[in-house]
């Protein structure tokens, strides 16, 4: 079975910028959740979706969205690129929510 | 709040044992995650703790003290390949998601 797979791998966008980033989970999850993880740091919640529903939404601000659509793959939207938001964006699908099944990421650089 | 306190990093020679804590606060606990990352990876799942006590998966256990709020992740027969960042992270209640450490970068020296 194939694993969490993520589009694009890389991304470089300018302030100010919208992006869309992709996730398409593990056969069979239907909860997928968002992280975004700055370099030395861990990975931090963003959303969680189940059911294409949120279920739980970590402390970003409102640039921030994303959805679930029926056949499970999500997107992760950002407005208003910032520097900050440079950083890897992970997508996971799980089962059971301790244990969380990661793509590969998208590095987002914003300059 | 919630707060997740691991050593930021550990060097240990390639055969020895090494033992990564992780103390947490949090306002519930479900219970305790490990997961391995490599430069340039993504997190893979390690091993879960949700009652008291050791859990063994091959060279690595984890071990878990509810009372304490305290974990480990354990390390046996070090190899070069196990040099990585280990993060631990808890969930509050069975629907929330992961709370992630900093993580502890851990090298293996030959």
């Amino acid at each position: 079975d194939a694993g969490v797979t993520q589009s694009p791998t890389h991304l470089i966008k300018t302030r100010g910028q919208h992006v869309t980033l992709r996730c398409s989970p593990i056969s069979g999850h239907k909860s997928v959740s968002w992280y975004q993880q700055v370099l030395g740091q861990g990975p931090q919640f963003i959303f969680q979706y189940y059911e294409k529903e949120e279920r739980g939404r970590g402390n970003f601000p409102d640039r921030f969205s994303a959805r679930q659509f029926p056949n499970y793959s999500s997107e992760l939207n950002v407005n208003a690129l910032l520097l900050g938001d440079s950083a890897l964006y992970l997508c996971a699908s799980s089962l059971e929510s301790y244990e969380q099944y990661f793509g590969p990421g998208t590095r987002l650089t914003v300059t | 709040g919630q707060s997740l306190e691991q050593p930021s990093e550990v060097t240990a020679v390639e055969g020895a044992i090494v033992q990564i804590n992780c103390t947490y606060q949090t306002s519930g606990f479900y219970g305790l995650s490990w997961y391995q990352q490599h430069d340039g990876g993504a997190p893979t799942f390690l091993s879960y703790n949700a009652l008291d006590g050791l859990e063994e998966t091959g060279r690595f256990s984890s071990f878990l003290s509810r009372s304490d709020s305290y974990g480990y992740l354990l390390l046996q027969e070090l190899q070069m390949k196990d040099s990585a960042s280990y993060f631990c992270a808890v969930r509050n209640s069975g629907n929330t998601p992961l709370v992630f450490g900093k993580g502890t970068r851990l090298s293996v020296i030959a």
